[in-house]
């Protein structure tokens, strides 16, 4: 089954808007992290919410988790063109040594002037 | 203070040639991940390293596909006989001893193109 979807897969938002992702996924989790991605380029990572957590704020942004539904939420206040980049959900399940991290298939965000 | 380093950044390859992608992690970084992504997707994990050791490779292709993080140098991933199934963007992540599974830092990755 697949693991963090992220909707919606696009968004187009003007300067100044509020943008908000969403995210679901399936199994069981210690953290749900939030990385952004810039075309051709690396991710980066935003914020890291714990599954005892219900909700965060760094910055702009602002995310929250429900483990009941099994969703978070990426809200990013005051858009600015610079925000212009695919956003992705991952999930960790962290079983003894194993690390790895899950992601969805992503939301392409386009901030416009 | 560098981050996460890849090369190649892009690297062409004709089928049935081999791929070595490099990862040099974070300085003080112990814990090496690799993921593969295919176009407008994301990331799939494939291997988790320690220093010499493989810790998950769940999903890594059963053949052709390798990874290793010796005690000195980078971190290597080969892909032996190559496809064109394989071209893709290979992203590097670390993180730091003592807490695998929060906080990863990724490299700006290498593009694959199989001809």
């Amino acid at each position: 089954s697949q693991q963090g979807e992220e909707d919606p897969q696009a968004l187009s938002i003007q300067e100044g808007e509020n943008a908000t992702m969403n995210c679901s996924y399936k199994t069981s989790i210690n953290n749900l992290q939030w990385y952004r991605q810039n075309s051709g380029r690396g991710l980066v990572h935003l914020i890291l919410i714990r599954s005892n957590e219900r909700e965060k704020h760094s910055g702009r942004l602002r995310v929250t988790l429900d483990t009941s539904k099994k969703s978070s939420s990426l809200l990013i206040t005051a858009s600015r063109a610079a925000d212009t980049a695919s956003y992705f959900c991952a999930t960790a399940n962290n079983t003894g040594t194993a690390s790895k991290l899950t992601f969805g298939t992503g939301t392409r965000l386009q901030v416009t002037l | 203070n560098a981050g996460v380093m890849q090369n190649p950044r892009h690297l062409v390859r004709r089928r049935g040639q081999e791929a070595r992608l490099r990862c040099s992690p974070m300085k003080g970084h112990s814990h090496v991940y690799w993921y593969r992504q295919l176009p407008e997707e994301g990331l799939k994990f494939m291997v988790y390293l320690q220093k010499e050791n493989i810790i998950d490779e769940s999903g890594m292709p059963k053949e052709r596909f390798s990874a290793e993080f010796p005690k000195e140098g980078p971190s290597i991933l080969r892909i032996q006989q190559v496809v064109r199934g394989d071209s893709a963007a290979y992203f590097c992540a670390s993180s730091p001893p003592g807490s695998p599974g929060t906080i990863q830092y990724f490299g700006a990755g290498t593009r694959l193109s199989v001809l």
